[in-house]
């Protein structure tokens, strides 16, 4: 079956320093790829998205590349804000299983230190 | 239009207790999930409907859980007999369109702690 493996976490950085997460992936056919975040106290929020191969999703200054031949959706941001501590989770959604619904990593928490 | 609203947001029940949870999608949506989240894990599937019929549903449901969304509208997850294993964060989401593209809304779930 579909599923998404995370870097585990805590992932500790200083502030403006530059952030990887680690995502890849395991699915049949081909999948969406996700990241939601979920801040203290709040509900998931879709942080990005990329539908096909190679294709980048990007927001608030966060950047993904689907990379179909590492089966990875790596998050990353150049200079991550004391803000920007969250749980992240990555996510696969893939019909060609059948399934609709998203089927998440375990998520990594990210503490950015002033 | 709030979002996805979820009613409790927290639970505490006894060991073999009833309890029924809602789920308020945003208005427009035709599909509506629920997911159980425990702690240090992402979230997990449970169900889905498309506006009121329940087309999907996990193998983590167990006979013990039931799911309605009547009209297609709001949403209750019920667990009957609960045992401490059922202790997590139930979330719901919802979307709109048929492709697996699409975004799901999440609200803020509801934390069930069965003693």
């Amino acid at each position: 079956g579909d599923s998404v493996t995370q870097m585990e976490g805590p992932v500790t950085l200083s502030e403006e320093a530059f952030l990887t997460i680690n995502c890849t992936y395991t699915a049949t056919g081909y999948p969406s790829l996700f990241w939601y975040v979920q801040y203290p106290g709040e509900g998931l929020q879709l942080l990005l998205k990329a539908t096909k191969a190679d294709d980048k999703g990007s927001n608030k200054g966060f950047e993904a590349t689907y990379r179909k031949e590492t089966t990875s959706f790596h998050l990353e941001k150049g200079s991550v804000q004391v803000s920007d501590s969250a749980v992240y989770f990555c996510a696969l959604s893939s019909m060609d299983t059948g399934r609709r619904a998203l089927t998440f990593g375990s998520g990594t928490r990210l503490q950015v230190q002033p | 239009d709030t979002g996805v609203s979820q009613d409790p947001r927290h639970k505490i029940t006894k060991r073999g207790q009833n309890v029924t949870f809602r789920c308020d999608p945003i208005s427009e949506h035709n599909r509506l999930y629920w997911y159980r989240q425990t702690l240090g894990q992402g979230p997990e599937f449970l169900t889905y409907f498309q506006n009121e019929a329940q087309l999907e549903k996990s193998r983590l449901l167990s006979d013990r859980f039931s799911a309605e969304r009547p009209k297609g509208s709001f949403s209750t997850l019920e667990i009957q007999r609960t045992e401490q294993g059922d202790s997590a964060m139930y979330l719901c989401a919802s979307s709109w369109g048929q492709g697996q593209n699409t975004e799901a809304f999440f609200g803020q779930g509801t934390r069930l702690t069965v003693v």
